[in-house]
């Protein structure tokens, strides 16, 4: 199963709204990432988890809390959110951290803050 | 800043054709070229990871180039086809950052 999955497709919250992302994979990987990616611009990270452990936090505001409950798992919490939030949100997972291993994406959570 | 640019940013060819794209990226501290196909409404898909200056890899009717002593890397497709149409994304991870840079993309449509 070389499969990252993510739910929900599609999220519409409000700016008071607490809502969560979630991310899974079933591959053995021992790093986990999420990605930013607005209209026509190149995904950015936003968050590194290493054997469980939050290893990279590329300066993101709280409004954005990462967890790793487990080796397969990852959420992403999100409360107060502005509208320049909206953007897709990628989740990845890889062998282990470091640029020599490929990575591999779920289909992405499409996120409108109103 | 770290500059990852992709070209061109979009290309449109006939099914059948062979077509190529260039990924540039900074020629200082290299550790690794990464290349994704992006279709629409799916995930990101790994074609090649490269690291040495040199490496060329195949995959199909996909192949890839990489020089980093000039700072680029091309993707090539052979005899495209229609389920050839996605976004190619590459990403340059150097040993100044800890993280993948990934450049905007080139946008391929085939055409049957």
């Amino acid at each position: 199963d070389t499969e990252v999955t993510q739910t929900p497709k599609h999220l519409v919250m409000g700016m008071t709204n607490k809502k969560s992302l979630k991310c899974e994979q079933h591959m053995g990987h021992r790093a986990m990432y999420w990605y930013k990616q607005k209209a026509k611009k190149p995904p950015e990270l936003m968050f590194v988890y290493s054997y469980e452990k939050l290893s990279i936090n590329e300066s993101v505001p709280s409004r954005f809390s990462p967890e790793c409950p487990n080796s397969s798992l990852l959420n992403l919490h999100l409360h107060a959110l502005q509208p320049e939030d909206s953007a897709l949100y990628l989740c990845a997972s890889s062998q282990a951290r470091g640029g020599y291993y490929e990575q591999y994406f779920g289909p992405g959570t499409r996120l409108t803050v109103t | 800043i770290l500059n990852v640019e992709q070209s061109p940013q979009s290309l449109h060819v006939q099914e059948g054709d062979s077509t190529n794209f260039t990924c540039s990226f900074p020629s200082s501290n290299f550790y690794a070229l990464h290349w994704y196909r992006w279709e629409t409404a799916k995930s990101p898909e790994a074609l090649f990871v490269m690291t040495l200056n040199g490496d060329e890899k195949k995959k199909g009717r996909i192949s890839a180039t990489l020089n980093t002593k000039e700072g680029y890397s091309y993707l090539y497709i052979k005899g495209s086809q229609p389920e050839d149409s996605a976004t190619y994304l590459c990403a340059f991870k150097g040993g100044a950052t800890n993280k993948l840079i990934f450049g905007t993309g080139t946008l391929l449509a085939v055409q049957p």
